[in-house]
């Protein structure tokens, strides 16, 4: 079955950097599409960031272009964001989403990781 | 941007009743919608894609609909399960994908 396993959050302060990352399984990552999509405490949805099978195509919330980078290893099965310049309002959940669609990028979120929690405090 | 207006964003109703959610968007997106329960603590599942097609799995009395602007999540018969909050998401213009709001759904 579909696994998606996130690490790498935690108390960060405000300026600082963090690389989230997201290991896969169940499935032949380096054929999808890959999201990140962030939730602030008690609030919705928010997607961040795509990055295409073949890692060649990303596109990025306008919230955090310039500063989150998005990435993949698919020999690793390994799906990645940077995030740099950390702000308090990056303060969320963050998830590692898979795409439904093979060799596309139709952004309809069919797997979930269960989360990784980042804060930015000071 | 494309907004999607979700309505209402809490609801309270009892077992076996009907309940329906709905989402405007701020113009034209054929029918590239779907939509996500998510219960406390938990990541989302999707439950409808492309506005009316049921993923794997998810009970029949999940259902979808409309094209354009006006979307519809229905619920047929409330189960106690279904406590969650439902978001709704657009992908006719991207990016960025954006979501509705969110209904929190209540047991009376």
């Amino acid at each position: 079955q579909v696994q998606l396993v996130e690490s790498g959050g935690g108390v960060v302060q405000p300026g600082r950097s963090l690389r989230l990352s997201c290991t896969a399984s169940g499935f032949t990552f380096s054929n999808y599409g890959m999201h990140w999509v962030r939730q602030a405490p008690d609030k919705g949805l928010e997607w961040v960031a795509v990055i295409s099978y073949d890692g060649y195509r990303k596109y990025y919330a306008d919230s955090v272009k310039g500063r989150f980078t998005i990435s993949r290893d698919n020999s690793q099965n390994t799906l990645y964001l940077q995030i740099d310049s950390l702000r308090t309002e990056d303060t969320a959940v963050y998830y590692c989403v898979k795409d439904q669609v093979a060799k596309s990028s139709w952004f309809i979120f069919d797997h979930w990781g269960q989360g990784t929690l980042v804060t930015v405090s000071s | 941007d494309i907004q999607m207006i979700q309505s209402p964003s809490s609801l309270s109703a009892s077992v076996g009743d009907r309940v329906t959610i709905t989402c405007q968007a701020s113009q034209g997106i054929s029918n590239y919608v779907n939509w996500y329960q998510q219960r406390a603590g938990k990541a989302p599942k999707l439950l409808i894609y492309g506005a009316s097609n049921l993923e794997t799995g998810v009970p029949s009395r999940f259902s979808g609909s409309g094209s354009g602007t006006h979307f519809t999540f229905t619920i047929s018969s409330l189960q106690p399960e279904d406590i969650a909050t439902y978001y709704c998401q657009q992908y006719g213009a991207l990016p960025p994908i954006t979501f509705g709001q969110g209904t929190r759904l209540e047991i009376k």
